[in-house]
């Protein structure tokens, strides 16, 4: 079936540079995209989220850019701290809500101090 | 923000038994959940959606009958592992859409904190 995939298993980052996670999808019927961050043990944890309307939409210290022509989801994070490190997880679903979200392989992402 | 939460957090069983796992959304009602599985250094795999007073919808390939699943209440789902084996050790996480997020729509999905469960 489709799913979404990640280019990159692993990002090492030095503290206070930008991160760049990038997701490429391939249900073409997704119009809602969302980025969890998931820590150790833990359940992932909603950061930002975008609908296929719009191709960038920005929170605090978090960018999501979308590219509906290539299928392409990347998130920035601005001035990475070590509090960043985890696992990234890129999203897709149906807008309408109470649909199931199908997850990307994800990203793990370690910020070096 | 919206809270869902899980219990147990851990469990350890032996083999051949059954566990319960209970997700509960603590401050909004959920007609419906979600139930993922995670295996170690992989991604969450959608196994079922749990439905408030109708049976659940199982993902391709998942055992309706060894994976049971009760919506019994607006705020309550469980999902119970029947006579476990060491494969089912996994990483058990439940998710509700909040229907007082996004516009009313349901869309956002608060994941509840996981359970790991290990089978021996």
């Amino acid at each position: 079936g489709e799913s979404v995939g990640l280019h990159l298993p692993t990002l090492s980052v030095q503290e206070g540079d930008n991160s760049i996670i990038n997701c490429a999808y391939s249900n073409s019927a997704s119009d809602y995209f969302i980025w969890y961050k998931q820590e150790s043990g833990k359940g992932p944890q909603f950061i930002i989220d975008i609908r296929s309307n719009m191709d960038k939409r920005q929170g605090q210290r978090v960018t999501v850019l979308l590219n509906k022509t290539v299928k392409h989801l990347s998130l920035q994070i601005a001035a990475t701290q070590p509090g960043d490190s985890a696992v990234y997880f890129c999203a897709e679903t149906l807008s309408g809500g109470y649909q199931k979200v199908t997850f990307g392989t994800g990203t793990k992402l370690q910020v070096i101090p | 923000g919206a809270v869902v939460s899980q219990h147990p957090s851990w469990v350890i069983c032996k083999s051949g038994t059954s566990v319960k796992i209970e997700c509960r959304s603590l401050d909004f009602q959920a007609t419906t959940m979600f139930w993922y599985r995670q295996f170690p250094k992989q991604s969450l795999m959608l196994m079922a959606t749990s439905n408030e007073g109708s049976k659940a919808t199982y993902e391709q390939g998942v055992e309706k009958d060894k994976f049971l699943i009760n919506h019994a209440s607006l705020t309550l789902s469980t999902l119970t592992v029947t006579s476990a084996h060491p494969e089912d050790s996994s990483f058990y996480i439940c998710s509700a859409p909040n229907p007082t997020t996004s516009g009313g729509a349901g869309e956002t999905q608060y994941f509840g904190p996981g359970t790991r469960l290990l089978v021996l």
